[in-house]
């Protein structure tokens, strides 16, 4: 089946500076990629999502680029600030049995410090 | 205003105690799913449901049941088979493949 593999487990930058969350996934199949930003004790909240037929897509300091040959895709934050600090998880599609379902990785504890 | 609520926001199970977390959504959204989350992992698939009255077993379905009467609820049931139950716990619901999700439910055992 399916497997996600997120890194790295945590990221602490300054505010102002990038960050990169990187996904790696293994079925071939997979065409479309979430991600969700979880603050604490609340719920995930998705941020930004690409289908398989685009490489890069880009929502104010988001952007997720997705590379289908090598199978991974990253998150980019630009201009951090501190409310960006909570843990961020990427997801992959999977079709079972005609219905599609969704995978997660780990998770990314992203730290940013004024 | 339009989402998806889960009471409690927190709940305390005793040893041998079915338990019922509640999830309700008012996006019209045909799919609901059931999501397990410990610490350190991601989230894990307890059971989803694709339409009223169907509804499959995930990843880790052991220890849960689930009902689908109505469209806008999808109630999870923690069995006292479930030994153990200490997570926090996630509803979301979908009209194709974005999922949304509820603020979660803190199971904590007694």
């Amino acid at each position: 089946g399916e497997n996600v593999e997120q890194h790295p487990s945590t990221l602490s930058v300054q505010e102002g500076d990038s960050a990169v969350i990187k996904c790696t996934y293994s079925d071939s199949a997979s065409n479309y990629f979430p991600w969700y930003k979880q603050e604490l004790g609340k719920g995930p909240q998705l941020i930004i999502d690409i289908r398989s037929n685009v490489g890069e897509k880009k929502d104010q300091r988001i952007a997720v680029t997705l590379n289908k040959t090598a199978k991974h895709f990253s998150l980019h934050i630009t201009e951090t600030q501190p409310e960006d600090s909570a843990v961020y998880f990427c997801a992959a599609s999977i079709r079972d049995t005609g219905f599609q379902k969704l995978v997660f990785g780990t998770g990314t504890r992203l730290l940013v410090s004024p | 205003d339009g989402g998806i609520t889960q009471s409690p926001k927190y709940l305390f199970r005793k040893e041998g105690q079915n338990v019922t977390l509640s999830c309700e959504q008012n996006l019209n959204h045909d799919a609901m799913y059931w999501y397990r989350q410990d610490p350190g992992q991601g989230l894990r698939l307890i059971y989803y449901s694709q339409i009223v009255n169907d509804f499959q077993k995930g990843d880790i379905a052991e220890g849960y049941s689930v009902s689908r009467e109505k469209k806008e609820s999808f109630p999870l049931t923690v069995t006292s088979a479930q030994k153990n139950p200490t997570a926090f716990y996630l509803c979301a619901s979908s009209s194709w493949e974005t999922q949304y999700f509820g603020p979660g439910t803190r199971l904590l055992v007694l």
